[in-house]
């Protein structure tokens, strides 16, 4: 078991520019997440796929910020011109869709995102 | 709303003292609760969780029980280890996992 693994661990921007993160789940799980986490603050939902269907999307997630997961496995995070308020910890989880809801979700390490 | 309130930080305490942290929740429905810990530099753990009332999820040492009558899951712990500092969320999921904000906890020997 490898575990959640995210890429990059770290990625610093400028202001208005793109950027892409990585995530790639614990292989048989069905379901991921993305979460976003700010200092002092718990993890906030921001988007789940099962499987390659993106099943809900939260209302902080603006039309700057679109996920995927095309084969239903790694999924990408892409946030469009960026601004200094998307600066915050992006973390990606996985959970077996058998198990929900009680299932746990595992969480990568995340990726630190500061725009300057 | 659906939303979990845990107590604020920081807590202090010295090593081997009891520890309690509050948490309660609102939610339609009968959701799963979870305590989730986050040592420094590390990712989010699952500490311990609990699927139904009167369940009581435990490990480590630390127990919570689900209580569905004041919609609560208070972590807790008889002696705390330095070992223990970390920051605590407690969270509820029926379709995806939501978050309290976090309890930082601070042990000293």
């Amino acid at each position: 078991d490898t575990g959640v693994s995210q890429d990059p661990r770290h990625k610093i921007t400028k202001r208005g520019q793109n950027v892409t993160f990585r995530c790639d789940p614990i292989s048989e799980h069905n379901r991921l997440y993305w979460y976003r986490q700010t200092l002092g603050q718990g993890p906030e939902f921001l988007t789940y796929f099962q499987n390659e269907a993106q099943l809900e999307k939260s209302r902080l997630l603006s039309d700057r910020f679109s996920a995927e997961r095309p084969k239903g496995s790694f999924s990408t995070l892409e946030i469009q011109r960026t601004e200094q308020g998307d600066s915050a910890m992006y973390l990606c989880a996985s959970s077996a869709l058998q198990e929900a809801p009680n299932s746990p979700l595992h969480f990568g390490n995340g990726t630190r995102l500061t725009v300057t | 709303g659906n939303s979990v309130t845990q107590m604020e930080g920081p807590v202090t305490l010295s090593e081997e003292a009891f520890l309690t942290i509050n948490c309660t929740y609102t939610a339609t429905g009968y959701p799963s609760l979870f305590w989730y810990v986050q040592y420094p530099g590390e990712g989010l753990q699952l500490l311990l969780k609990a699927t139904k009332a009167d369940d009581k999820g435990s490990n480590k040492g630390f127990e919570a029980t689900y209580r569905k009558e004041t919609t609560s899951f208070h972590l807790e712990k008889g002696s705390v280890q330095v070992s223990d500092s970390a920051v605590y969320f407690c969270a509820r999921n029926t379709d995806k996992l939501i978050f309290g904000t976090g309890t930082r906890l601070q042990v000293f020997p």
